[in-house]
């Protein structure tokens, strides 16, 4: 079936830098959505994006919904230790709106 | 803000012990789902509920039935626990209208230990 490929699969960064990570698919999506999960915790939803070409913050996070929808990505200006955590991507393919399709996430670790 | 509370957030169960794991959401969304997430294997559908009543089998729906009497409540049932089902389970539930389907809201999961 499906899957989302994210890269890359983990980040060690210094604290006050800035991050990007990705998320593509082979088949055309019409909703893509990023969560954060923390050890033990459930995922917590991020940014949820609708339109091709679309940009939305939140905070320091930035996510954009790639023109030809079949990818995304996700921006973290001037991290902080507390962003450390798995982020997935997610989304429901064009044809199929029901299932959501997960990313097997990028784990991030931030050095203080 | 939408709340999504599963009602263990630890579990500790015995081989062929009958489980339920609750899930309430209180945004009246139409979807909910559960999950299961184990190290290298990410998330895992088991079972969605469409509305009330309603349900159809993920992707590993085996060993495991679910109940949806209320919007609001949905429950997976393991109905005789076996060591390979020792995961952390995730609920979700989402909003759908007109057609369309919306963001999907995680509760906090529930990590089930079965010995």
């Amino acid at each position: 079936g499906q899957q989302l490929n994210q890269s890359p699969q983990s980040m060690f960064i210094q604290e006050g830098e800035d991050v990007s990570m990705n998320c593509t698919s082979s088949s055309i999506f019409n909703t893509w959505l990023w969560y954060k999960q923390d050890p033990g915790e459930g995922p917590v939803l991020l940014i949820a994006l609708y339109k091709a070409g679309e940009l939305t913050s939140n905070g320091r996070l930035t996510a954009q919904f790639g023109i030809t929808r079949k990818d995304s990505f996700l921006n973290i200006s001037a991290s902080i230790p507390s962003d450390v955590g798995i982020y997935f991507c997610a989304g429901n393919e064009e044809t199929s709106y029901d299932k959501v399709i997960f990313g097997p996430g990028t784990s991030l670790s931030v050095i203080p | 803000d939408v709340k999504v509370t599963q009602s263990s957030r630890y579990l500790v169960k015995r081989t062929g012990e009958k489980v339920f794991l609750e899930c309430v959401q209180d945004m009246d969304h139409e979807n909910m789902f559960w999950y299961r997430q184990d190290p290298g294997l990410g998330l895992r559908l088991i079972y969605f509920s469409y509305d009330v009543k309603m349900k159809e089998k993920g992707d590993i729906p085996e060993g495991y039935s679910v109940s949806r009497e209320k919007k609001e409540r949905f429950s997976l049932i393991l109905e005789s626990a076996s060591t390979n089902q020792t995961s952390m389970y995730l609920c979700a539930s989402r909003l759908q209208r007109g057609g369309w389907t919306y963001e999907q809201y995680f509760g906090p999961g529930t990590r089930l230990t079965v010995t």
